[in-house]
Parts: structure tokens; C-alpha cells; sequence
């Protein structure tokens, strides 16, 4: 059975720092692999998905990374903002033979502060 | 712009009392998803549906039920049966294959009074 860990839980930075999150997986026979963002309260917000076949990917201030063989991924955040201030889930979605279930981690709680 | 809807936002249900949590997607995608999020837990999926009047019991399916009649709806009801039904209910969507990832809904937030 797939399982998600993401470390640290929570993290505490001041504003204008790099940081890195990071995200490992028991089963490298991954379809591809996401990252979300959740406000208090709210729904998901996708933030960077990559492919299998892929190394990275990026968007904005954001670089997501994966390492399938080593079932590892990191998302790099540079030069942080109070308002990035969310939790951050990781999610491997399974290979297509097994109906495109994620398995998620627990989240890394990201606070920045001014 | 397509997306997912779900409603209500907020839902109090009491003791002994079914209640159905609505979700609508008009990104035609064709895989539907209902996770449950409890405090310092990860998301655990309660039931999919790849296909309409088709669908798949989770790792948490006790105490829930669904229907896919459209492509574009797929309700959850809380049955009595689920004696901690307390927690935030994500609906999700996807194409079966494809490049593309998830897209989330806003979220349920049931409560038991």
C-alpha cells in the first residue's frame, strides 16, 4: 500500500527566506505526482503536478521536483511571502490500473512571518 | 470557468439523521472523488466513480453512500450508520488519462449536534 510522508509537519520562517518541503513515497510506480495548497477552511488549490517521466516543474517563486526512484519530491518556495502562509499536501497519484487514486501526506503547515 | 461546486459550506446533521453533501463539475471530467479531512490527519477517500452509475468503495466507505447518475454529479450521503461523521468533506475530479491533475472543491464542513 502507497504511503505519503511529508516533513517537517510545520515550519516557522521569516519573510524573504528560501525554503524547501519535502515529500517521499513507498511505491515508485507512480502516475505523476501533485502539490496543493490549503488556506484554513478551504478546499485545495493545485499548485504544480509532474509527470512521472518529468524531473521538475515551475511556476512563479515555486520549483517542484521528483525523484521516482528514490520515491522522493520537493517543492523549493524562494523568497517567501507572509501570504504563502497555507498548508501544503502532497499527493501520489497510482498507476492507471489501479482506478487514478491519491494517496495523500499529512502536510507541512508553513507559516511566514513578517 | 469550469470548476467544482460543492454545497452546502457549512452542515449540522443530528443524531440518527441522514444528510447528503452535493457535488457539481462542469470540467467533464470523468473520475469523481469524495475525501474526508479530520484535524492532524491526511486525506482519506471515501468513495470514487470513474464512470456514470459506476463506483468504488474507498479506504473509509462505512457509513457512507453515493450515486453517479450524470457525469457531472456525484452526492454523498452520511448515513446514521457513520457514528463520527464530524469533519471537512472534499469532492474531487479528474480525467481518467491524461496530463492533467486534480481539481478540489471548496469543502463541506459537517458538524453533529
Amino acid at each position: 500500500k502507497q504511503e505519503v510522508t511529508q516533513i517537517p509537519a510545520a515550519l516557522s520562517v521569516p519573510e524573504g527566506e528560501n525554503l524547501v518541503l519535502n515529500c517521499s513515497f513507498t511505491d515508485s510506480a507512480i502516475y505523476n505526482l501533485q502539490w496543493f495548497r490549503q488556506d484554513p477552511g478551504k478546499g485545495l488549490t493545485s499548485l504544480l503536478l509532474i509527470q512521472s517521466s518529468q524531473r521538475e516543474q515551475t511556476s512563479g517563486r515555486l520549483n517542484a521536483s521528483l525523484d521516482k526512484s528514490s520515491g522522493r519530491s520537493t517543492l523549493y518556495i524562494a523568497a517567501s511571502q507572509p501570504g504563502d502562509s497555507a498548508t501544503y499536501l502532497c499527493a501520489v497519484r497510482e498507476g492507471e490500473t489501479s482506478g487514478s487514486r491519491l494517496t495523500f501526506g499529512e502536510g507541512t503547515q508553513l507559516t511566514v512571518n513578517p | 470557468d469550469g470548476g467544482i461546486t460543492q454545497s452546502p459550506k457549512y452542515l449540522f446533521r443530528k443524531e440518527g439523521q441522514n444528510v447528503t453533501l452535493s457535488c457539481e463539475q462542469n470540467l467533464n471530467h470523468d473520475a469523481m472523488y469524495w475525501y474526508r479531512q479530520d484535524p492532524g490527519q491526511g486525506l482519506r477517500l471515501i468513495y470514487y466513480s470513474q464512470i456514470v452509475n459506476d463506483f468504488q468503495k474507498g479506504d473509509i466507505a462505512e457509513g457512507y453512500s453515493v450515486s453517479r447518475e450524470k457525469k457531472e454529479s456525484f452526492p454523498l450521503t452520511v448515513t446514521s450508520a457513520q457514528k463520527n461523521p464530524t469533519a471537512f468533506y472534499l469532492c474531487a475530479s479528474s480525467l481518467l488519462q491524461g496530463m492533467r491533475g486534480y481539481t478540489f472543491g471548496s469543502g463541506t464542513r459537517l458538524t453533529v449536534v
